[in-house]
């Protein structure tokens, strides 16, 4: 298993600009999440889905969608880049069965720096 | 709401030195707690969790009992290693939530010297 996948490692964007972080797993895990990390402040909850065709906000939506059209992928998408959202964005999963029982598993983060 | 109050780091030791990383949460429901670590460079994984009451989670040498009474779930380590140095986090996981998606403390840097 490759476990929780994210693409890209590292990007630069111009304010402005758009674009699409990748995330995928393999593990069948109904649930998935995207946090952002950034320091003093540690992960922050941005959006989460709890299976194909569900999602919902968390802590910090402003700026960003998401969709989950297939269990294995769900992708963040930052409509238009502010140097605020320059941070390091995790994507995790976990299965549903043993609900808050449940282990989340990351994937090795994106960085991203917008100018 | 939920919310997990951690030790504000850096935390720096000697190797082979005891090791305390305090925790405390509040949780509307009875909460599963968790502690995940990171590497430098890597995504999180987890350490050791606990589901109940006076359960005690241990891995790697690292331990941490879960005090309902206290509210507490404190990570010890009796003698750290430089390799240990990451940052740790303390998670909680509600069942009166409904999403099970974990609430995580701000995290704490551990430094060990050899």
């Amino acid at each position: 298993n490759a476990g929780v996948t994210q693409t890209p490692k590292f990007q630069v964007l111009k304010t402005g600009q758009s674009m699409t972080l990748q995330c995928a797993q393999d593990m069948n895990h109904e649930y998935m999440s995207w946090y952002r990390q950034d320091p003093g402040m540690g992960l922050r909850l941005i959006h989460y889905s709890v299976g194909a065709g569900i999602t919902d906000q968390g802590e910090v939506p402003n700026g960003y969608n998401v969709s989950r059209s297939t269990t294995e992928d769900f992708p963040l998408r930052l409509l238009s880049a502010a140097p605020s959202q320059t941070s390091v964005y995790f994507c995790a999963s976990q299965r549903a069965a043993g609900g808050y029982q449940e282990t989340q598993y990351f994937g090795p983060g994106t960085r991203l720096l917008v100018l | 709401g939920d919310s997990v109050t951690q030790m504000e780091g850096p935390v720096t030791l000697s190797e082979e030195a005891f090791l305390t990383i305090n925790c405390t949460y509040t949780a509307t429901g009875y909460p599963s707690l968790f502690w995940y670590v990171q590497y430098p460079g890597e995504g999180l994984q987890l350490l050791l969790k606990a589901t109940k009451a006076d359960d005690k989670g241990s891995n790697k040498g690292f331990e941490a009992t879960y005090r309902k009474e206290t509210t507490s779930f404190h990570l010890e380590k009796g003698s750290v290693q430089v390799s240990d140095s990451a940052v740790y986090f303390c998670a909680l996981s509600d069942q009166a939530g409904g999403s099970y998606i974990p609430t995580f403390g701000r995290g704490t840097s551990l430094i060990v010297h050899p």
